[in-house]
């Protein structure tokens, strides 16, 4: 079946990078998706990597794909207390007709 | 258009009554999901529609549940006789059918469930 993990939580001090880890199960996932959630707010995308892909940089951002081992990463640069929040990886094995999130991992960001 | 708006916002109910909520997505997207969020866990799908078809529903989704997307725009998630163990927050997304199917969400509709 579809599954999903992530750690549930990570600490890190502010400058510090994060790196936040899930691993999936579906390798017919066309895309794999990072998400945030803060406090009473929606789930917000912050990037995407397609399957063919190694990896993709999106400013502060650095997404690594592991398509052999299923490993998504998610590097944070330079982490801001403002980035503390509830971030989720999500795959897409039908491409696209549903989404399956991980459990989320609460960041932290410590002054 | 300002995204996705869902409503109501919050929603008390005592068990064996019937909630209705609606989700409006942007204008454009022809794509509408539902999902379930349960206090620290991730968004796990229910239901999701193109245009106006209903194309898939997941396990989750008992004969108590029903949703509704008539004109191929607002959707509708009904809880008939609702149970304790439906309190959660119910999230709505749209997307347009394409590339990478990024899905935008709303804010949710938290449900407490007396």
């Amino acid at each position: 079946g579809e599954d999903v993990e992530q750690s549930l939580f990570l600490s890190v001090r502010e400058g510090d990078s994060s790196v936040i880890n899930c691993t999936y199960t579906d390798s017919s996932s066309t895309y794999l998706y990072w998400y945030k959630q803060e406090p009473g707010a929606g789930l917000q995308l912050l990037t995407y990597i397609f399957s063919n892909m190694d990896m993709k940089q999106d400013q502060r951002l650095t997404v690594l794909l592991n398509k052999k081992d299923k490993h998504l990463s998610l590097r944070i640069a330079d982490t801001q207390t403002g980035d503390s929040a509830i971030y989720f990886c999500a795959e897409s094995p039908n491409y696209g007709q549903n989404f399956v999130f991980g459990p989320g991992t609460r960041l932290s960001v410590l002054p | 258009d300002t995204g996705v708006s869902q409503n109501p916002r919050h929603k008390i109910t005592k068990r064996g009554q019937n909630v209705t909520f609606r989700c409006d997505p942007i204008s454009e997207h022809n794509r509408l999901y539902w999902y379930r969020q349960t206090l620290g866990q991730g968004p796990e799908f229910l239901t999701y529609f193109q245009n106006e078809a209903q194309l898939e529903k997941s396990r989750l989704l008992s004969d108590r549940f029903s949703a509704e997307r008539p004109k191929g725009s607002f959707s509708t998630l009904e809880i008939q006789r609702t149970e304790q163990g439906d309190s959660a927050m119910y999230l709505c997304a749209s997307s347009f059918a394409g590339l990478n199917n990024e899905q935008f969400f709303g804010p949710g509709t938290r449900l407490t469930v007396l």
